[in-house]
């Protein structure tokens, strides 16, 4: 069946350097897609979200990328800071539905 | 506003027992999820409550796992009995009506089943 994934599994970074975590996802009907993190001991938090009618949306330091043609998002977060090490989700949604599907998280590491 | 809570956080039992998972979601949302992770994986979709009517079930792994949402409130996620594939860590989710977004997580259940 259809699903999303990602890229890499584990990111590490310098805390002051800029992260990007990659997803890719099949489903063509997806039309709603939402960034999660998840902190040890605690449930997916949202970061933001993107509607296919949009490329790009920003938020506070972080940068949600939606490129439709290869079905694939991104998210950037700006200068990493050590509270930013968590595991991050990307799920989408297909037009219609209301239940969102996750990928397997990429795991942020921030060095201090 | 309160957010999702789980109860409980954590569970340990052993292969065969029954667990029962609850999930109180926002008050006012009529959406209800269920997810499960398995270590290393991904977050699962289990099945959907509106209200109290089950929308999509699909998720479900068999039918040792029964949902429940008496009078479109609070859920529970029953567990019997209880295999070692089963342990990992179950996520309840909620939103408003008409979807859009807006969905709350709770902390999730770590079941251990050994």
């Amino acid at each position: 069946g259809e699903s999303v994934g990602l890229h890499l599994p584990t990111l590490s970074v310098q805390e002051g350097d800029n992260s990007i975590i990659n997803c890719a996802y099949s489903n063509s009907a997806s039309d709603y897609f939402i960034w999660y993190k998840q902190e040890s001991g605690k449930g997916p938090q949202f970061i933001i979200d993107i509607r296919s009618n949009m490329d790009k949306r920003q938020g506070q330091r972080v940068t949600v990328l939606l490129n439709k043609t290869v079905k694939h998002l991104s998210l950037q977060i700006a200068a990493t800071q050590p509270g930013d090490s968590a595991v991050y989700f990307c799920a989408d949604l297909p037009g219609g539905s209301y239940i969102p599907t996750f990928g397997r998280g990429t795991s942020l590491i921030v060095h201090p | 506003e309160a957010g999702v809570t789980q109860f409980p956080s954590h569970s340990v039992i052993e292969k065969g027992q029954t667990v029962t998972l609850r999930c109180d979601p926002i008050s006012g949302h009529d959406n209800l999820y269920w997810y499960r992770r398995v270590m290393g994986k991904e977050i699962k979709f289990l099945l959907h409550f509106v209200k109290e009517s089950k929308q999509d079930e699909s998720g479900m792994p068999n039918n040792r796992f029964l949902a429940e949402r008496t009078g479109g409130t609070y859920s529970t996620l029953k567990v019997q009995p209880a295999e070692l594939e089963d342990s990992g860590v179950y996520f309840c989710a909620s939103s408003p009506l008409g979807g859009g977004g807006g969905y709350t997580f709770g902390s999730g259940t770590r079941l251990t089943v050994v």
